[in-house]
């Protein structure tokens, strides 16, 4: 496992629960990244945060909300979700955007399933 | 808009032969170029990176090209295992990361 964590690993959740993902990472880096990945799918990049702000919101649904308190925690708050949904939501962290030498560490993943 | 193409996309080949993945991309203005591994259900793990103005790298059996301007790269994996068994990933870094379907390698022992 790499340095970068994500709870819960597995969520199922009704077309109208609320629930949280968490993501943390303890690589001391200033970017992390939410990415949907779905079967047969590329990895479809979501949200960017560089030093705690928001840089870029892929045209996601507002049923999708980030947040980044600190630069070592991300969380996603789902609301009214749909079944298309249901994917693995991947987080990740990178020292900084906008650099040819930026890696990108990738948590495990939330399967998520939405009913 | 970037797009980023995986061929194949699936590949099965037996135990110690070489073998080849193929990215291509269709913007050339990028950062840099990574591989990523992927095993099942789990998240993804940086192989190697390649910067703009590199031209390859090699990590191990693992060795990644990058012709930019034809805006293609390989991975080439030698001696193949049955470990090696995964989904590989490429991903371009350019106004953000875009990443390919994958190539599903299976190693037959």
């Amino acid at each position: 496992e790499t340095g970068v964590t994500q709870t819960p690993r597995h969520l199922v959740m009704g077309m109208t629960n609320k629930k949280s993902l968490k993501c943390e990472q303890h690589l001391g880096h200033n970017a992390m990244y939410w990415y949907k990945q779905s079967a047969k799918k590329p990895l479809e990049l979501m949200f960017v945060y560089n030093f705690k702000e928001q840089t870029e919101n892929n045209s996601v649904p507002s049923r999708f909300s980030p947040e980044c308190p600190n630069s070592s925690h991300l969380f996603l708050h789902l609301h009214t979700l749909q079944p298309e949904d249901s994917a693995l939501y991947l987080c990740a962290s990178s020292q900084a955007r906008d650099s040819s030498t930026d890696t990108q560490y990738f948590g495990p993943g939330t399967r998520l399933t939405v009913l | 808009k970037q797009e980023v193409t995986q061929i194949p996309a699936a590949l099965s080949v037996p135990e110690g032969e070489n073998l080849v993945l193929n990215c291509s991309f269709t913007d050339s203005a990028i950062y840099n170029l990574q591989w990523f591994r992927q095993d099942p259900g789990k998240g993804l793990t940086s192989l190697l990176l390649i910067q703009s103005s590199q031209r390859e790298q090699t990590s191990g059996r693992l060795n990644a090209s990058l012709d930019k301007s034809s805006g293609r790269s390989t991975l080439y994996i030698a001696a193949s295992q049955p470990g090696d068994s995964a989904t590989y990933l490429c991903a371009v870094s350019g106004n953000q990361f875009y990443f390919g379907t994958g190539t599903s390698l299976t190693v037959i022992p």
